[in-house]
């Protein structure tokens, strides 16, 4: 049972280049969310997913899409970094939109865009 | 003003101290309120939830909401050196629409040395 699992761990891309963060848990969770961590900011919801075939909005969605591909796997897509978008980005689960106080994080990816 | 508002610390106690975490909010229609706990380049994970207010405990640790004065505490009695890590502190709504979205405080650097 290895719980939320994210790929890759570590990133660096150029201004202007794209690329999928891959999440998948195994907890048969329905909710999945999306998160980035800066030094001083705590964590910020990206985009989650209350149930498969759902997105919605999180505070900071700006330059970023998702796909919740099945109920195992929801991704993060940056079309075209930027610098400030340079952060630690991690994956979490719930059972239910409405257990979101119980959320399981993965190990984070963390990228630097240059 | 953010709505959830931690002191980032960082905070440094000798084994053995009771060590007290608090973090404030302005959103009286939160009624969720949790810590999570953040080893170094981990993800983080649940310590506790409490909703509405009053305590609940939870072996060494003990949490605490008052929402008259909106103020949120985490209590360690007996600190360790494993104890220390970041703590973030997190509120979401009871229910509605978008519960799933929590909020979270900027999280307090804690170091409990031997």
């Amino acid at each position: 049972n290895a719980g939320v699992t994210q790929t890759p761990k570590f990133q660096v891309l150029k201004t202007g280049q794209s690329m999928t963060l891959q999440c998948a848990q195994d907890m048969n969770h329905n909710s999945m969310y999306w998160y980035r961590q800066d030094p001083g900011m705590g964590l910020r919801l990206i985009y989650y997913s209350a149930s498969e075939g759902t997105t919605d909005k999180g505070e900071v969605p700006n330059g970023y899409n998702v796909s919740r591909l099945n109920k195992r796997e929801f991704s993060l897509r940056l079309e075209s970094a930027a610098p400030s978008q340079t952060s630690v980005y991690f994956c979490a689960s719930s059972a239910f939109e409405d257990s979101s106080y119980e959320q399981y994080f993965g190990p984070g990816t963390r990228l630097t865009v240059t | 003003q953010k709505e959830v508002e931690q002191d980032p610390g960082p905070l440094s106690v000798p084994e053995g101290a009771i060590v007290s975490l608090n973090c404030t909010y302005s959103n009286s229609a939160f009624q969720y309120f949790m810590w999570y706990r953040q080893y170094s380049r981990k993800g983080p994970e649940l310590l506790m939830y409490t909703y509405s207010s009053g305590n609940k405990e939870d072996g060494r640790f003990t949490a605490q909401v008052d929402k008259s004065s909106k103020y949120i505490s985490l209590f360690i009695r007996d600190s360790q050196p494993s104890d220390s890590a970041t703590y973030l502190c997190a509120t979401r709504w009871a229910g509605g629409t978008s519960y799933g979205k929590l909020t979270f405080g900027q999280g307090t650097i804690l170091t409990v040395h031997p």
